[in-house]
């Protein structure tokens, strides 16, 4: 079992539509959950952080998390063209950060 | 941004040759990771460090080397280059509690050939 878990994708949405992520992690000691997104050929950039259950918010950007169920998701609301992109969750394990193999989100005019 | 490059951004190499990737960082992190990135895995560790001289390795480790003798300076290096160690390879540096995000460096894109 890998120690995070993404969908691929590609995950497709209407622009203005609602798009979930979602991401789960096998270590029940992990304590701090980010969100990263990465545009083709680039770095991957920050986008959220969370470290207690529950939902935190950042403009368009919700993250949500539940460590009973090992859950982690992102929620984009309004997606816009500019949203394409791919979206690794990444897990602190004690000194390591382990990432996902990243979801491909396409936002369609 | 964080100050964080990395050194050089492209090459190739051939076959059995060894090679050195540098990632330099001017943040005073304390934490500083050694990534490859392949289409359809993801970001994989290959090495990590969390102090001068104190370095661990990660879920793919395997032909690679590390060395960080200096805060700021993390090597890795690949002893004997093989085909499939053509990737991305990305540095990152978090300041060090586990509540910090990492910062990532440009990116290497080195090709074996």
């Amino acid at each position: 079992q890998k120690e995070v878990e993404q969908n691929s994708g590609p995950l497709s949405v209407p622009e203005g539509a609602i798009a979930s992520l979602n991401c789960t992690y096998s270590d029940r000691g992990s304590q701090s959950f980010f969100w990263y997104r990465q545009y083709s050929g680039k770095s991957p950039e920050l986008i959220m952080s969370i470290y207690s259950n529950g939902d935190k918010e950042d403009g368009r950007f919700t993250a949500q998390l539940n460590k009973a169920s090992q859950y982690v998701s992102l929620l984009i609301r309004d997606s816009q063209p500019s949203d394409s992109a791919t979206y690794l969750c990444a897990v602190r394990i004690t000194d390591k950060l382990i990432f996902g193999t990243g979801t491909r989100l396409q936002v369609f005019p | 941004d964080a100050g964080i490059t990395q050194s050089p951004r492209h090459k190739v190499t051939e076959t059995g040759t060894p090679v050195t990737l540098r990632c330099h960082q001017t943040e005073n992190h304390r934490y500083m990771y050694w990534y490859r990135q392949d289409p359809g895995h993801g970001l994989r560790l290959i090495h990590y460090s969390y102090g001068v001289k104190d370095t661990d390795k990660g879920e793919v480790s395997d032909g690679y080397s590390v060395s960080r003798s200096k805060t700021e300076d993390f090597l890795l290096t690949l002893e004997s280059a093989t085909s499939s160690q053509t990737s991305v390879y990305f540095c990152a540096t978090s300041y060090g509690d586990s509540t910090t995000e990492a910062f990532f460096g440009q990116g290497t894109r080195l090709t074996v050939v």
